[in-house]
């Protein structure tokens, strides 16, 4: 049980496209997700952590309008890299939490591997 | 400001050798602490949290306050062992976890 779903694993795109990641939980209702950046050989970088129905909260240094978050029910919530640059080639991780009492331990999705030319 | 602290980027063991992955944290209440592990190609997933006291492919983590550490324990590593290893904390009352830069383990047949 407890399965997040993260797609796509994989884009390649131009610089100057807007991309959308999504994070679904397929078996579970998650009242928060949140959403990683890992670089090379680096832990991973809490970017936001999205709640279901209100704004995203996003962590110091990380801009709203560049990372827009919708997590529009409790299953899903989506990442847009909007007018992607070169520099935002990572790996992006979305996470998912069951709903109910805080401080449970944090399902994983696969991660998407953004590469921008 | 809730921190985790893993000194080690990298452990190399040999199989059956012990095994200690040191995590150190801070943080001004009581935390949640947990171990993820991300084997070669496969997503993170939860080894095993501080408050379930329980022995996951025979790992363990004991929550040492006075010492403010939750380092992870295997008596004799085994070569499926090898993975990175990332210790998280999350604080009571907030639920946003804060994750250590990973250690990564690799054990030698």
């Amino acid at each position: 049980g407890a399965v997040v779903s993260q797609h796509p694993s994989w884009v390649i795109c131009k610089s100057g496209t807007s991309v959308k990641i999504e994070c679904r939980s397929l078996d579970f209702q998650a009242t928060t997700m949140f959403w990683y950046r890992q670089f090379p050989k680096q832990s991973l970088m809490l970017m936001a952590t999205s709640n279901e129905g209100s704004k995203a909260t996003y962590e110091q240094g990380v801009e709203k309008d560049k990372f827009l978050i919708n997590h529009a029910s409790l299953t899903l919530s989506t990442l847009t890299v909007t007018s992607a640059h070169p520099e935002d080639s990572s790996f992006y991780i979305c996470s998912a939490q069951i709903q109910g009492a805080g401080n449970q331990p944090q399902h994983f999705g696969d991660g998407t591997r953004l590469s921008i030319l | 400001a809730q921190r985790v602290t893993q000194p080690e980027k990298l452990l190399s063991v040999f199989k059956g050798a012990p095994v200690e992955l040191k995590c150190n944290y801070s943080y001004s209440g009581s935390p949640e602490l947990f171990w993820y592990v991300q084997y070669s190609r496969q997503r993170l997933q939860l080894l095993l949290r501080h408050i379930s006291r329980e022995s996951i492919k025979g790992f363990t983590a004991d929550l040492n306050k006075g010492e403010t550490s939750f380092h992870l324990k295997k008596p004799f590593a085994q070569e499926e062992d090898s993975a990175m290893y990332y210790c998280a904390l999350s604080g009571r009352g907030s639920y946003i976890p804060t994750f250590g830069r990973g250690t990564s383990l690799i054990v030698h047949p």
